[in-house]
């Protein structure tokens, strides 16, 4: 069963087009969040959202607007799509247990902004 | 400002020969500190948190060690499929929020 999944899995589309990517997860975690991975595979948060509500926004152009409908997805959606928002971008989610917390990771969506 | 720093960037091992990645970091009030393996093309994949200093985790060929101002993952005997980039991340208490490093890249050579 996968636990985090996004959709699409690729993504290419021509500078100052909007687009929308999907994430859902299945582990009945609160919280989730958006990192962007760059060409130099360096992971930065963007957004974290608990229980549908936006907790983490890191300094991130106004053009990305995350969506939350349930605790169980987390959208991100991109206007004006620029070149240097080619990336790929990675959905995760997390619980705090009396066991501790763990991160897992969706498979990423690679964005091509030409 | 938080920081985590990973060293070597790349490494290159021979199969059976054991080494040691490190991460360092400046994040006060430590929350947790996290490693992830990442495979080529795919999503980091969840390895260990450490809380405090002192603490240890084992998995497989991997042990994680956790210091106050550092982390060490050691990998005894790698094999070929050990080759992977290696993520080390840190939270700070009261926030969710990770800050990762960047990354070591292992490459195991049979």
């Amino acid at each position: 069963d996968t636990a985090v999944s996004q959709t699409p899995k690729y993504l290419v589309t021509q500078m100052g087009n909007d687009k929308s990517i999907k994430c859902e997860q299945n582990l009945g975690h609160d919280t989730m969040y958006w990192y962007k991975q760059d060409s130099k595979k360096f992971l930065k948060i963007m957004f974290s959202y608990n229980n549908k509500e936006l907790i983490i926004n890191e300094t991130v152009p106004n053009r990305f607007s995350p969506k939350s409908p349930d605790k169980a997805h987390l959208n991100l959606h991109i206007n004006s799509l620029e070149l240097g928002d080619s990336a790929v971008y990675f959905c995760a989610s997390s619980q705090f247990t009396t066991s501790g917390e763990t991160q897992y990771f969706g498979p990423g969506t690679r964005l091509l902004v030409l | 400002e938080d920081q985590v720093t990973q060293s070597p960037e790349a490494l290159r091992l021979q199969e059976g020969e054991s080494s040691s990645l490190n991460c360092s970091y400046t994040v006060s009030g430590l929350r947790g500190l996290f490693w992830y393996r990442q495979d080529p093309g795919k999503g980091p994949e969840f390895l260990f948190t450490l809380y405090s200093a002192g603490e240890e985790k084992e998995k497989e060929r991997l042990k994680a060690t956790l210091t106050k101002k550092e982390s060490f993952l050691h990998i005894t005997a790698p094999k070929p499929e050990d080759s992977a980039t290696y993520l080390c991340a840190a939270s700070q208490g009261g926030s969710e929020k990770l800050v990762f490093g960047k990354g070591t890249k292992l490459t195991v050579n049979p």
